[in-house]
């Protein structure tokens, strides 16, 4: 298995654009996870989803954010407007129902806003 | 918020030597687990111990839990420089169904 896959790893974008996100998780988990990581406050939980369905999104910081699932492979999460204050590592993570084991995490794209 | 907090935030040690980092926490918990990032990547999974557990092994990793006390802590044996990395520890809390809350990490860097 290719693991938990992000793209892009590196955005960089301007005040006011709109920047999207996109992660494939692992075949046959039925979790998926966005992460937020900075320096000051560490990483946080924005949004999660289970069988495709958001089911806690209260880590969302604002209405500029919004992240959809239309299918068990993939998954987005859009900023509309992007701040600088957006800058940060944006991590997906999956994992599958009554597994042992813990979340497997994508490489991270790291979103710089100018 | 995070649920965690770690202790210390920063280790350095000589290669060959034990590396301890310590975690507590503030709600009751499913179970805690510890990962590790090294730099500009990803968080990878490294072991998990349930709440109904004391002590875990695994490799050169051994954890403790002292639900008591609401602190963990992750011991590496005979640490290697490819052990240098950042540790976070993450509790998934009783009834919040599934959502990890990690804590603020400890930056571990192991000298040649």
């Amino acid at each position: 298995d290719a693991g938990v896959i992000q793209s892009p790893r590196h955005e960089v974008t301007e005040m006011g654009q709109e920047v999207t996100l996109r992660c494939k998780p692992i075949s046959g988990h039925d979790y998926l996870f966005w992460y937020r990581q900075t320096m000051m406050r560490g990483l946080e939980l924005l949004i999660y989803f289970n069988n495709n369905v958001p089911i806690d999104d209260s880590g969302m910081p604002e209405d500029r954010f919004s992240a959809k699932m239309p299918n068990a492979s993939f998954s987005t999460l859009k900023i509309q407007p992007s701040e600088p204050r957006d800058s940060a590592v944006y991590f997906c993570a999956s994992n599958r129902q009554g597994a042992t084991g813990g979340y497997t995490f994508g490489s991270g794209t790291r979103l710089t806003v100018v | 918020s995070q649920q965690g907090e770690e202790d210390p935030q920063a280790l350095s040690i000589q290669e060959g030597e034990n590396a301890t980092m310590n975690c507590s926490y503030k709600t009751s918990i499913n179970n805690l687990q510890w990962y590790r990032q090294n730099s500009g990547r990803g968080l990878v999974h490294l072991i998990l111990i349930r709440s109904n557990e004391r002590e875990k092994h695994s490799g050169r990793l051994r954890v403790t839990l002292d639900t008591s006390k609401k602190s963990s802590s992750l011991l590496i044996t005979a640490s290697r420089a490819a052990d240098t990395a950042s540790y976070f520890c993450a509790t998934d809390r009783s009834g919040s169904a599934r959502q990890l809350t990690f804590g603020s990490g400890t930056q571990l860097t192991v000298l040649p």
